[in-house]
């Protein structure tokens, strides 16, 4: 069965540090997402991309934040100076387009730790 | 109010038991309604989307209730395999953003 696949797991960087997670989305979706879960708290959505452009973000997404898909297969979240409320469990999800429930499947997720 | 509720729990229910959850929305723009599930530490993974009609999988039985703007998830025949959190998710039309509910955390207990 396809799934969504993410790296690295884990990742450890210093507070002011850039980070990149990457995902491979499942690979007929044609609409792809970010979401962050901080420890004990609920999922929360960050980006939405189709058609490589940005079709939605959240109060959470801001400069700081960016997207890419630089090539067919890969999804990437960019964190050009990470804070530590940055520290979360990063979730990427892709969905087919192909029906009007848009069923969203998630990634194993990359814990990120700033220190 | 806020834009989904769930009683985060726990509930701990034997092995066997018949266990329900709730879940109350508050945007009556919302189209699109699933049920997740997340082990500790893990992704959310898709459990069942919710048809205005209801739905059954298995042991699983999702309700939907428009008018009153709730969701329901029935677990007949529990099984410690069930011990999760289930999380309450809804989008409000397209392929825009799902937004979760806190979570029920269930129990089975042996």
């Amino acid at each position: 069965e396809p799934e969504v696949t993410q790296t690295p797991s884990h990742q450890v960087t210093q507070m002011g540090q850039e980070v990149i997670l990457r995902c491979v989305p499942i690979s007929n979706h044609l609409y792809f997402y970010w979401y962050r879960q901080i420890l004990g708290q609920k999922v929360e959505f960050l980006v939405s991309f189709y058609n490589n452009e940005i079709s939605e973000k959240s109060e959470i997404f801001d400069d700081q934040f960016s997207v890419e898909r630089p090539d067919g297969s890969n999804f990437t979240l960019k964190i050009r100076s990470t804070k530590l409320e940055d520290s979360a469990m990063y979730f990427c999800a892709s969905g087919a387009g192909t029906t009007s429930y848009n069923e969203q499947f998630f990634g194993p997720g990359t814990r990120l730790t700033v220190l | 109010r806020k834009e989904v509720e769930q009683d985060p729990g726990p509930f701990n229910v034997p092995e066997g038991a018949t266990v329900a959850f709730n879940c109350t929305y508050s945007n009556s723009a919302s189209q699109s309604f699933f049920w997740y599930r997340q082990d500790c530490r893990k992704e959310p993974k898709l459990l069942m989307s919710v048809y205005s009609s209801g739905n059954e999988d298995g042991r699983f039985t999702a309700q939907l209730n428009r008018a009153s703007q709730y969701i329901s998830l029935l677990i007949r025949d529990s099984k410690l395999s069930d011990s999760a959190t289930y999380l309450c998710v809804f989008n409000s039309g397209g392929y825009q953003k799902v937004t979760f509910g806190i979570g029920t955390k269930l129990q089975v207990i042996p």
